[in-house]
């Protein structure tokens, strides 16, 4: 099955850039959807299709994707940014959606 | 506004059978999918499978084929998760997501969006 790989934790001071990658074997050929959890709650969707973002998510989360990593960057990194994220795909060789393993952001 | 509120926490007891929905509100239900995804303590996100409230297809993970059913209530606007046999390892909070995205000519884009509050399933002796 296919597998998406992230760094468990990223920390970053505010202010700051944060880049959150997702590795998979040509994920550039996928979509890649990433989700935001905080403690306590349910995702919430950040990027989808690669670099787009919902109405109300901050211009401050934007997405790309290409060979065999996609990244999520949060500019100017704020408190409120301290959370789990995941990217997530379609893998049509098992016609499931697959979760990257999550990485921990951390605002110092 | 789009909204999925799921049913409240359950306690079961090991080889039992728990069932969770997901009332939705705010958009056609109908035009939509509904996936189930669960999260145990301290772990990631794990992909249950993916319901159509347009003509009740379900397409389940591989790990849970056999021990899962999804289904839709299309008069309530209600998708049902029930999973049987239950073990230590099912306890989770499980949360339901309204499937969006799209098509083209050969594949198929979809992300999840919103998601419900989570239910906390406990299996315990």
């Amino acid at each position: 099955s296919y597998v998406l790989t992230q760094p468990p934790s990223v920390s970053v001071a505010p202010g700051q850039t944060a880049r959150i990658t997702c590795g998979g074997n040509n994920i550039g050929s996928k979509s890649v959807h990433w989700y935001q959890q905080k403690p306590g709650q349910a995702p919430v969707l950040v990027v989808y299709d690669d670099s787009d973002r919902p109405s109300g998510i901050p211009e401050r989360f934007s997405g790309s994707n290409s060979g065999n990593t996609a990244t999520l960057t949060i500019s100017r990194v704020e408190a409120g940014d301290e959370a789990d994220y995941y990217c997530q795909v379609w893998d049509s060789s098992s016609d499931h959606y697959v979760f990257g393993t999550g990485t921990k952001v951390t605002v110092l | 506004q789009v909204q999925l509120v799921q049913s409240g926490a359950e306690v079961k007891k090991p080889g039992a059978s728990v069932k969770v929905s997901c009332k939705a509100s705010g958009y056609t239900f109908t035009s939509y999918g509904i996936s189930w995804v669960r999260q145990a303590p301290g772990q990631g996100l794990e992909w249950m499978g993916w319901i159509s409230a347009y003509n009740g297809n379900t397409n389940y993970a591989q790990k849970l084929q056999g021990r899962v059913t999804m289904t839709t209530d299309t008069s309530t606007s209600t998708a049902y998760m029930e999973l049987r046999s239950l073990r230590s390892d099912d306890t989770a909070v499980y949360y339901c997501a309204r499937v969006m995205g799209y098509c083209s000519s050969t594949s198929c884009v979809n992300w999840f969006d919103p998601w419900g509050q989570g239910t906390l399933v406990t299996v315990s002796s």
